[in-house]
């Protein structure tokens, strides 16, 4: 199987601090993309990370792509309440089919 | 710019009875897929339309079912319904051809089976 598996399964950190979190996965891919859920509700893309990139950043994210490793890390700073949801990674090799891992819940306690 | 919308958001059916949902994919998007989300699991490919035609299809039985209509939005049919297809559903569009990859997701439909 493809499929991402995050870790930590959950997360709890203070306001402020900062999160990582870790995707790893079994084939190669074209791209990796990191989605947001709040409980419940539908994914929200926050990142994309091509095979040919190592680090991308967007705002307080900021993603890292090892293929040599096959693992992915999304970094959150500065932490925010706002930021309490479930994070997926989601890899691709053709893009009709995304492989989800089982996520990471992250907890930011005001 | 209306996004990706889903209805009904909530349903519940017994075994055995045959569920319909719907998607309007986010406007300018031709791609629809459809996954399948456990509690507690992450997102499960069940398949995937473009040009009205099924394209790519995941691992689950042929008692799911899809179409696409000629505005671009779909429907997922489920048959003999059973208790383990309860699940959130949840629908992406996304744009053929524009090889960013990036889903646009519905807020999905919360299915229960009794």
């Amino acid at each position: 199987s493809q499929q991402g598996e995050e870790d930590p399964q959950a997360l709890s950190i203070q306001e402020g601090e900062n999160a990582t979190m870790n995707c790893s996965y079994k084939t190669s891919i074209n791209n990796l993309q990191w989605y947001r859920q709040n409980s419940g509700r539908g994914l929200v893309h926050l990142i994309l990370i091509r095979s040919n990139e190592r680090e991308k950043h967007s705002g307080r994210l900021r993603v890292t792509l090892d293929t040599s490793k096959k693992s992915s890390s999304l970094l959150i700073t500065a932490s925010r309440a706002a930021d309490t949801a479930s994070y997926f990674c989601a890899t691709a090799r053709l893009s009709a089919q995304f492989y989800f891992g089982t996520g990471t819940s992250l907890t930011v306690i005001p | 710019d209306a996004g990706v919308t889903q209805s009904p958001t909530h349903l519940i059916k017994t075994r055995g009875q045959q569920v319909t949902l719907r998607c309007s994919p986010k406007s300018g998007h031709d791609t629809v897929s459809w996954y399948q989300q456990a509690l507690g699991q992450g997102p499960q490919f069940i398949f995937q339309y473009y040009e009205e035609e099924e394209r790519q299809r995941g691992n689950f039985p042929d008692r799911f079912s899809g179409h696409q209509f000629p505005n671009y939005s779909s429907e997922l049919n489920v048959n003999a319904l059973l208790l383990g297809d309860s699940a959130l559903y949840l629908c992406a569009s996304s744009l053929a051809g524009l090889n960013t990859g990036e889903l646009f997701f519905g807020e999905g439909s919360r299915l229960t089976v009794l």
